[in-house]
């Protein structure tokens, strides 16, 4: 299937620990993107990669470290986790620009207890 | 500000017309977009509207925009209870970089 995949889809982990997610596309797109939805439903951009390269970094704690091995993969890595991490986490992918629209991944929800 | 607003919550009843309305703030966006997301699920493109454009229908979407006032609305007719989820409003900013999403709107189709 053609798609943007997550995994885990949920994560439970306690404050301090470090802890990986990661995300794959296979439809050839050259972009990928994280992004955070809080309680509240916001979604905010954290990160985009353009082909391996970060584009976008917005104000996110330096505690978050994208890493793209290659243009189909965007793993997040978030150290020394917070209680106010607890989020769902998108993965997104777009063809180029982000105008041609994005796909999402089903999302993985952080709980830190 | 990138501040995009949607009003929080509608309610309709099955068979009625449901309109989300969206206020967005970059005049520059080449194109808005409307997302749905289901509870436990990604968000799914549902449509799309190029910035020169007043209106696009298709099937039971119609979404209307209004440059002038940075107004973008959704119209979903014969609203089933399939429909019921959370839609957001997105426009292209960042020079095309990235997506900017709105605050959402949850549809609760009643019988």
């Amino acid at each position: 299937d053609t798609a943007v995949s997550q995994t885990p889809k949920y994560l439970v982990t306690q404050m301090g620990n470090d802890k990986s997610i990661k995300c794959e596309q296979n439809l050839g797109h050259d972009t990928m993107y994280w992004y955070k939805q809080d309680s509240k439903k916001f979604l905010k951009i954290m990160f985009s990669y353009n082909n391996k390269e970060l584009i976008i970094n917005e104000t996110v704690p330096n505690r978050f470290s994208p890493k793209s091995p290659d243009k189909a993969h965007l793993n997040l890595h978030i150290n020394s986790l917070e209680l106010g991490d607890s989020a769902v986490y998108f993965c997104a992918s777009s063809l180029d620009r982000a105008a041609y629209g994005y796909t999402f991944g089903s999302g993985t929800r952080l709980t830190v207890v | 500000g990138e501040d995009v607003e949607q009003s929080l919550f509608l309610s309709v009843r099955e068979g009625d017309s449901s309109v989300i309305n969206c206020t967005y703030t970059d005049s520059s966006s080449t194109y808005l977009y409307w997302y749905k997301q289901e509870p436990g699920a990604g968000l799914q493109l549902l449509t799309y509207i190029f910035s020169n454009m007043d209106m696009k229908q298709d099937q039971r979407l119609t979404v209307l925009l209004n440059k002038k006032d940075k107004h973008l609305s959704l119209r979903i007719a014969d609203t089933q209870t399939g429909d019921s989820a959370i839609y957001f409003c997105a426009e292209d900013t960042g020079g095309g970089n990235k997506l900017t999403f709105g605050t959402g709107t949850q549809l609760k189709v009643e019988l």
